[in-house]
């Protein structure tokens, strides 16, 4: 079946302006989390979702960053006024959550690398 | 607050030799899982391997294999007769079972791998 799938693969962007990145989870999947990786570090937490709520968004940096899953699938983190700071690749994983208990693996997608100039 | 450590940043290899990588983790749970994942240089976080804080037996895979030893909270990863298509970058993860941050994993900051031929 497919994988997790994010959109775009690539976005160029100005200082300032808005982004909207999207990740389409593992049919099925109710658990779906947002890292961030910046160049030669591993990936880090943003935010986790068990099915349309945010169950964990203690990893957003600050109030510029905001993630919804509205339909308990498919997700979109946005992030406003984009910093230069902000530059990196969004990976976007899903699992089975608590439906597959503690040990669910979870599935990475290609990930979204944004530049902000 | 958890945190996984791997201490090697680059390891270079002739093909055909043994190569270890490192992982040292900290955390207060007394349940978890430690995951390996490889980075291959098309970005995509490739699941490895997923153990529990329980289950200290060896494992291996193919020329795979993994050695956790929870009295020294390591999970070592082992590479048996490398071969050029291993080059890759591999994260060491721990992740947390239970509670709000169900699932959400901590990475290592990665060993880079290049395998010569």
């Amino acid at each position: 079946g497919a994988g997790v799938s994010q959109t775009p693969s690539n976005k160029v962007t100005e200082k300032g302006k808005y982004v909207e990145l999207r990740c389409d989870p593992i049919s099925g999947h109710t658990a779906l989390y947002w890292y961030r990786q910046s160049l030669g570090q591993g990936p880090e937490f943003l935010i986790y979702f068990q099915g349309t709520g945010a169950a964990d968004d203690s990893g957003l940096p600050n109030d510029r960053f905001f993630a919804v899953r509205p339909e308990g699938s498919v997700s979109t983190l946005k992030i406003q006024r984009t910093e230069r700071g902000d530059s990196a690749v969004y990976l976007c994983a899903s699992s089975q959550g608590l439906a597959g208990g503690g040990s669910s693996e979870q599935f990475f997608g290609p990930g979204t690398r944004l530049t902000v100039l | 607050a958890q945190k996984v450590t791997q201490a090697q940043t680059e390891i270079s290899v002739v093909e055909k030799e043994d190569v270890t990588l490192d992982c040292v983790y900290e955390t207060r749970d007394t349940t978890y899982y430690l995951f390996w994942y490889k980075q291959p240089p098309s970005g995509e976080l490739v699941f490895l391997i997923r153990r529990n804080s329980f289950d200290e037996q060896n494992e291996i895979s193919g020329r795979y294999s993994w050695n956790f030893q929870k009295s020294t909270s390591s999970f070592n990863f082992t590479i048996t007769a490398s071969q050029v298509v291993d080059s890759a970058v591999y994260f060491c993860a721990l992740s947390e079972p239970f509670g709000t941050s169900y699932g959400k994993l901590t990475f290592g900051q990665g060993t880079i791998l290049t395998v010569h031929p």
